[in-house]
């Protein structure tokens, strides 16, 4: 099956810092979707991004489908972006699943 | 804003026992979807449902596991008999279709004694 790997797994941040956070995949996809987990274990849903460039408010994502990479852009970041941050991709038909990447996890200091 | 409702929260169970979880997705999405996450880990899709129908249980310990839709609402994932390497957080998530977006519930915290 499709491989999803992330980088860097960990990452400690200043507030007010920016960071990218990446994801390369290892075949074609038709659904690429970045997830925020909290510290409680809530996922929420970031961007749905199978290719081009979204953004909401301090957060951004680019992916290159062609190169089979994605970038996901935290500027000035807060104490409440911590937690992890997921990649997951979805290859083949309609009802092919959802792969999960093992995800980065982000400590904002203050 | 509608939410993916899950109970309960958290559980705590002895080996052998039987546990059940129940999700009720946000209204109208056609597709429920249960996911396993062991800590350090992403994700892992145990089952899928297309209303009613199951259309992808390849990851499922179908000899302890079980997972019904049966009015292509609400669901319930059940372990019988729990195992000490169940202990995971149990994921209920929804969507308008399979290939839309993923709205996650809050999840069930099972641990297995």
């Amino acid at each position: 099956g499709i491989q999803v790997e992330q980088s860097p797994p960990d990452l400690i941040l200043q507030e007010g810092a920016n960071s990218t956070l990446r994801c390369n995949f290892s075949d074609s996809v038709n659904n690429l979707q970045w997830f925020h987990q909290n510290p409680w274990g809530q996922l929420i849903n970031l961007f749905y991004i199978p290719s081009g460039t979204k953004q909401n408010g301090r957060l951004s994502a680019t992916t290159v489908a062609t190169e089979r990479y994605s970038l996901l852009y935290i500027s000035s970041s807060q104490t409440t972006d911590s937690g992890v941050y997921f990649c997951a991709v979805q290859e083949g038909g309609a009802n092919s699943k959802l792969t999960f990447g093992k995800g980065i996890t982000l400590s904002v200091r203050p | 804003e509608a939410e993916v409702a899950q109970s309960p929260r958290y559980k705590i169970t002895e080996k052998s026992q039987a546990v059940a979880f129940w999700c009720d997705p946000i209204s109208g999405h056609a597709t429920l979807y249960w996911y396993r996450q062991i800590l350090g880990q992403g994700p892992e899709l145990l089952v899928q449902f297309q209303d009613e129908s199951v259309v992808d249980d390849s990851q499922l310990p179908k000899d302890r596991f079980s997972a019904e839709r049966l009015k292509g609402v609400d669901s319930t994932l059940k372990i019988q008999p729990a195992e000490l390497g169940d202990s995971a957080m149990y994921l209920c998530a929804s969507s308008l279709n399979s290939w839309d977006i993923q709205y996650f519930g809050a999840g069930t915290r099972l641990s297995v004694l």
